[in-house]
């Protein structure tokens, strides 16, 4: 079993939508939690980054932590084409190294 | 702006050539990684350093060598390229006490 699951979609939705993203993880000493997103040929960059359990929002943007499931979500409010990029969740715990999901491909359609 | 910076952003070479992907960051950060990405696999840890002298194998080492050239500079090699190399490497960087990667823009290595 790999430490972090991510369904890779594709995901299409319409313009304006509520978009979800989920991963889930079978190692409960994780203890941070980050999204990253990545445009075509681009390097990732980081979106979201919590710590423990919990709710965060930037903006359009709400992550997720919901460690007694061992599930992290992240919300995309009002979704704009510019949104459209692979999602990639990650997460690590202290000393240690950093664990990706295989991302998951969205495409919001005007 | 603070910076990874990969080269080259593109490379094809023949099965069996040796090659040096280069990454150099103006971020500060003391820990620089190298990974590769494949459809379907995601990102793979292939070395890590934590400071000049410190050099650590990551998940898929065999056939890579790495070099920690000075703070800012993570050089990776392939001594001696072949087709299932192909992929897009990425250099990433993070400062001590802080759990944040900062990724380059990656470089696209195709081995014929």
């Amino acid at each position: 079993q790999k430490e972090v699951e991510q369904d890779p979609g594709p995901l299409s939705v319409p313009e304006g939508a509520i978009v979800s993203l989920n991963c889930t993880y079978s190692n409960s000493a994780f203890q941070y939690f980050m999204w990253y997103r990545q445009y075509s040929r681009k390097g990732p960059e980081l979106l979201m980054y919590t710590y423990s359990s919990g709710n965060k929002e930037d903006g359009r943007f709400t992550a997720q932590v919901d460690k007694s499931s061992k599930y992290i979500s992240l919300f995309i409010r009002d979704s704009q084409p510019s949104d459209s990029a692979t999602y990639l969740c990650a997460m690590r715990y202290t000393g240690n190294q950093f664990y990706f999901g295989t991302g998951t491909s969205l495409t919001v359609i005007p | 702006d603070a910076d990874v910076t990969q080269t080259p952003r593109n490379r094809i070479t023949k099965t069996g050539k040796r090659i040096m992907l280069e990454c150099s960051q103006t971020k500060g950060h003391d820990r620089m990684y190298w990974y590769r990405q494949d459809p379907g696999l995601g990102l793979r840890l292939i070395y890590y350093s934590f400071d000049v002298k410190d050099i650590n194998k990551g998940e898929i080492s065999d056939g890579y060598s790495v070099s920690r050239q000075a703070q800012a500079k993570f050089s990776l090699s392939l001594e001696s390229a072949i087709p299932n190399q192909t992929a897009l490497y990425f250099c990433a960087t993070s400062a001590r006490g802080n759990e944040k990667l900062f990724f380059g823009s990656g470089t696209q290595l195709s081995v014929l």
